[in-house]
């Protein structure tokens, strides 16, 4: 399958909201509503931040949303922290017992 | 809590194999599915491969089928990724990673990895 497209950076000031795409197609984001969301420090393994599409783990702050319309799923990060900078991957279940990364998103605190 | 620690990367020759291995802790092993994903040097990462609870069911990336077993023994807490036919492309930090239930469900804890590079 082909990689889920993200935008390759996002940037905001301290205490903006910023939002990243995740699109897919109906074969994976479009159909199934298993995405989820990972961050990625530098060096550091990723950390889930949220599943089903919306839903968060416990211990993530709430300032992380997730949501989905069509093909594309969203993650929503509110009140920007310097620690919120990182690259965040999305993955959707695409069938077959198979999965699907994003091309990975770059958030900047400015 | 939960730990997953891999092991079994280095450096090997186009061709060669190599086996990686994962050690788990602190969750019922054998309750839940377990994946493989890899990360390629600067590059995004990529789901390899992923087996169910008791090791009945196994799927893997179109990029690695046929030259990688994912297996498991959960007698030994333990994860395996066999690579046979390695390629240049094959070099990444493979993340050994957890299923949120015993099936092939998304994952939602990471070992920090092992490094796997392919070279002559």
């Amino acid at each position: 399958q082909s990689a889920l497209t993200q935008p390759a950076s996002v940037s905001g000031s301290p205490g903006q909201s910023i939002t990243i795409s995740c699109t897919g197609t109906s074969s994976d984001v479009g159909t199934y509503n298993l995405v989820s969301w990972y961050q990625q420090h530098p060096g550091k393994a990723p950390k889930l931040m949220i599943y089903e599409g919306s839903k968060r783990p416990s211990g993530v702050s709430n300032r992380f949303s997730g949501s989905k319309s069509g093909n594309t799923a969203s993650l929503t990060i509110s009140g920007l922290q310097a620690e919120d900078e990182a690259d965040y991957y999305c993955c959707s279940y695409a069938g077959s017992s198979t999965y699907v990364f994003g091309t990975g998103t770059k958030v900047t605190v400015l | 809590q939960v730990q997953l620690v891999e092991s079994g990367g280095g450096v090997v020759q186009p061709g060669r194999s190599l086996r990686l291995s994962c050690a788990a802790s602190g969750f019922s092993f054998s309750s839940y599915g377990m994946h493989w994903v890899r990360q390629a040097p600067g590059k995004g990462l990529e789901w390899v491969a992923v087996i169910w609870f008791d090791g009945s069911s196994k799927y893997y990336a179109d990029s690695v089928k046929g030259r990688f077993t994912i297996s498991r023994d959960n007698s030994k807490n333990t994860l395996y990724l066999q690579m046979n036919s390695l390629r240049a492309e094959d070099t990444a930090v493979y993340y050994c990673a957890r299923a949120t239930k015993l099936g092939a469900t998304p994952i939602d804890y990471w070992g920090q990895g092992t490094l796997v590079t392919v070279s002559s």
